[in-house]
């Protein structure tokens, strides 16, 4: 489909260990978004592209969150010695309104799981 | 720092009835306010933006209201079905970002 494609759905891994989750945005879309979502809770904002740059990261938790999307498309948010609290799903969005003046179209998700 | 309040508990209604469901922000002054259905294990989905200067917008069984002084918006579903059980975002927005309330679970029996 012509939808938001994030992948793996699904990724276990250990703590301490690096995790890469990567997100397909719409053809054309030059937002994209990353919200990280835990049980019982609503998506919590992490970074937003406009086109290739980060145009806000204030919600990243700390410096073990990187995020890039160095040709404007594909994104890949990367974690870092992973702790037990990573655990959540990863929401990727995107938008084709700039200035995020508009609806986001979201992808499934990753769920991480630290053990 | 801003915060964004969702009914907290679910809301449980019987088919056909109205579901009202509310919103509040504070520390905020967002341009727009979004809606978003979420299913279980599904990403969030887009239903409704209503901007500060519209008081109200509707979209079929679907009408949101926007109360800049009260800081409040209240999403309404109108001759509630089954099928409009889910968890529902509101997320105010403006500068780029968009930050999602808790959500409010609503359950409507047949």
């Amino acid at each position: 489909g012509a939808g938001v494609s994030q992948t793996p759905s699904n990724k276990v891994t250990e703590k301490g260990k690096y995790v890469e989750l990567r997100c397909d945005p719409i053809s054309g879309h030059t937002a994209l978004y990353w919200y990280r979502q835990s049980l019982g809770q609503g998506p919590e904002f992490l970074i937003y592209f406009q086109g290739t740059g980060a145009a806000d990261d204030s919600g990243l938790p700390n410096d073990r969150f990187f995020a890039v999307r160095p040709e404007g498309s594909v994104s890949t948010l990367k974690i870092q010695r992973t702790e037990r609290g990573d655990s959540a799903v990863y929401l990727c969005a995107s938008s084709p309104f700039s200035g995020g003046h508009g609806e986001l179209f979201f992808g499934e998700g990753s769920r991480l799981t630290v053990l | 720092s801003q915060k964004i309040e969702q009914n907290s508990e679910a809301l449980n209604i019987q088919e056909g009835k109205t579901a009202t469901l509310t919103c509040n922000y504070t520390n905020y002054s967002p341009a727009y306010l979004q809606w978003y259905r979420q299913d279980p294990g599904r990403g969030p989905v887009f239903l409704l933006l209503i901007r500060e200067n519209e008081k109200e917008k509707r979209k079929e069984r679907l009408k949101v209201t926007f109360d800049t002084t009260l800081k409040q918006s209240l999403f309404h579903i109108t001759a509630s079905q089954p099928a409009d059980s889910a968890t529902y975002l509101c997320a105010p927005g403006g500068g780029g970002k968009l930050i999602f309330g808790q959500g409010t679970e609503l359950s409507v029996k047949p």
